[in-house]
């Protein structure tokens, strides 16, 4: 079966840097995305890998590797605003998103 | 401001009612999902439409249906209601379902059956 596995919840210090893994199962594969979700929002994107390696966006870079199933979001220099929930999502085959059920990130002052 | 709105936010809906909950873009989106957001599970799809006319059941279609009769509007009816669907519905829309596009979503409709 198809399956997304990330952390339920992770806290990190204000300044500091925050890995957040995910593990996938899909049938296929045509990317990996990355969403930030604020409690009560809409996600929002953040990233999308397809090849192997390291994409780097300002504070934020994700990780990709295919052949592990693997990928991280990391976050650079938190802020308090980065208190959110980290959504990975696969892409299969069927081009349909597999989404995990997010990670929590707390950010402690 | 473009985007894509979804209405109701909220609603409390007794078993056995039919609901339509709306949603609409003004990005000239050619796909366009409708997803349920449960406590502890990803976000589930349920319909979705590639371009308008079009329509395909996702992941959780049982109990919902969807119509694509333009570009902009994707309305998701729940024809009887059970327990079950409260949840947290997204609308979603893109430029394609390409890989490699960005999905912009709505801000959801908090729905409770009771």
């Amino acid at each position: 079966g198809q399956n997304i596995d990330q952390p339920t919840e992770m806290t990190a210090t204000e300044g500091a840097i925050v890995q957040i893994n995910c593990t996938y199962q899909t049938s296929g594969f045509n990317g990996l995305f990355w969403y930030q979700q604020h409690a009560g929002e809409a996600p929002t994107f953040l990233s999308y890998n397809v090849l192997d390696g390291l994409e780097e966006k300002g504070r934020f870079s994700s990780f990709l590797s295919r052949s592990k199933g693997y990928s991280y979001l990391l976050l650079k220099e938190l802020q308090m605003k980065d208190s959110a929930s980290y959504l990975c999502a696969a892409m299969d085959s069927n081009y349909q998103l597999i989404w995990g059920a997010g990670t929590k990130l707390i950010i402690k002052p | 401001i473009a985007g894509i709105t979804q209405a109701p936010t909220s609603q409390i809906l007794a078993a056995g009612r039919r609901m339509t909950l709306r949603c609409t873009q003004d990005m000239r989106h050619n796909a366009m999902y409708w997803y349920r957001q449960d406590l502890g599970l990803g976000l589930r799809l349920i319909h979705y439409s590639n371009t308008a006319g079009t329509t395909g059941k996702g992941e959780v279609p049982d109990g919902y249906s969807v119509s694509r009769a333009n570009t902009d509007d994707f309305p998701l009816t729940l024809a009887s209601a059970v327990p079950s669907q409260t949840s947290v519905y997204f609308c979603a829309s893109s430029d394609s379902p390409d890989p490699n596009t960005e999905a912009f979503f709505g801000q959801g409709t908090r729905l409770t059956v009771v």
